[in-house]
C-alpha cells in the first residue's frame, strides 16, 4: 500500500513566523515530491517540487527531502494571513505514473 | 492561456440518476487524471490515462467510468451516483516524466439529492 503521511492540524502560527509542514511516504522507489497549496472550495495549486536529498528554496518557501528517512518538509518563511490553507504533500510514483495525495495540513496564520 | 477546464462547475444530480463531468485541456499533455476530494480528505485517484491507455485504481468503485475520445477532452460518466458519491471531482493533465507540468482544472462540486 502506497501512502502519503501528514499530521492534519490545523496548524496556527502567528504572522511573520516560520510555518513547517510535515510529510512521510512509505514506498522508498519514490522519485518526485510536491506541495501543492489548497484554498477552500478550490483546486490544487502546485507551490514546489523536489527530487533530490538536500534543500530547495523558492521565495518565503523551502522544500526538503531526506530519502533515507523517508521524509519531505516544506518551511514558509515570515507567514502571511494569505497562506493560511491547506498544503497537500503529494509523491509521484514511476511504477503506473501515479501522484497520490496525504490528507493536507490546515495552515493558519493569525494576524 | 493554455488551461485545464472543467464543465460544470457544479452539479446537482438526483441519487440514482446518471451523470457526466467533463474535463477539457489546451495544453496537449498526453497524461489526463481523475481525482476524488471529499470535504477534508485528500484527493484520491480514480484513474488516469496515458495516452489512449487507461488505468483504473483497484478501488474504484465500478459505478465509475471514463471515457477519452481525444486527446483534449476526458469524461467521468458516474452511473448511479450515490449519497457517498457527494464530492468535489478534479481533473488534471501532465506531460509524461514531467510531473512538475500537472495541472488541474478548477473542479466540478457534484452533490447528490
Amino acid at each position: 500500500q502506497k501512502e502519503v503521511e501528514q499530521n492534519s492540524g490545523p496548524l496556527s502560527v502567528p504572522e511573520g513566523a516560520i510555518a513547517s509542514l510535515n510529510c512521510t511516504y512509505s514506498d522508498r522507489g519514490s522519485q518526485s515530491f510536491f506541495w501543492y497549496r489548497q484554498y477552500s472550495g478550490k483546486s490544487p495549486e502546485l507551490i514546489m517540487f523536489i527530487y533530490s536529498n538536500g534543500d530547495k528554496e523558492d521565495g518565503r518557501f523551502t522544500a526538503q527531502l531526506n530519502k533515507a528517512s523517508q521524509y519531505v518538509s516544506l518551511l514558509i518563511r515570515d507567514s502571511q494571513p494569505s497562506d493560511s490553507a491547506t498544503y497537500l504533500c503529494a509523491v509521484y510514483y514511476n511504477q503506473g505514473g501515479k501522484l497520490i495525495f496525504g490528507q493536507g495540513t490546515e495552515l493558519s496564520v493569525k494576524p | 492561456d493554455a488551461m485545464v477546464i472543467q464543465n460544470p462547475r457544479y452539479q446537482v444530480t438526483q441519487f440514482g440518476k446518471p451523470v457526466t463531468l467533463s474535463c477539457s485541456q489546451t495544453l496537449n499533455h498526453n497524461v489526463m487524471y481523475w481525482y476524488q476530494q471529499k470535504s477534508s480528505q485528500a484527493p484520491k485517484l480514480l484513474f488516469h490515462y496515458y495516452d489512449k491507455d487507461f488505468n483504473n485504481e483497484a478501488d474504484t468503485p465500478d459505478n465509475f467510468q471514463s471515457r477519452r475520445p481525444n486527446t483534449s477532452f476526458c469524461f467521468l460518466d458516474i452511473r448511479s451516483p450515490g449519497l457517498g458519491d457527494a464530492a468535489m471531482y478534479l481533473c488534471a493533465t501532465s506531460s509524461a516524466g514531467s510531473m512538475d507540468l500537472i495541472r488541474f482544472g478548477p473542479g466540478t462540486r457534484l452533490t447528490v439529492t
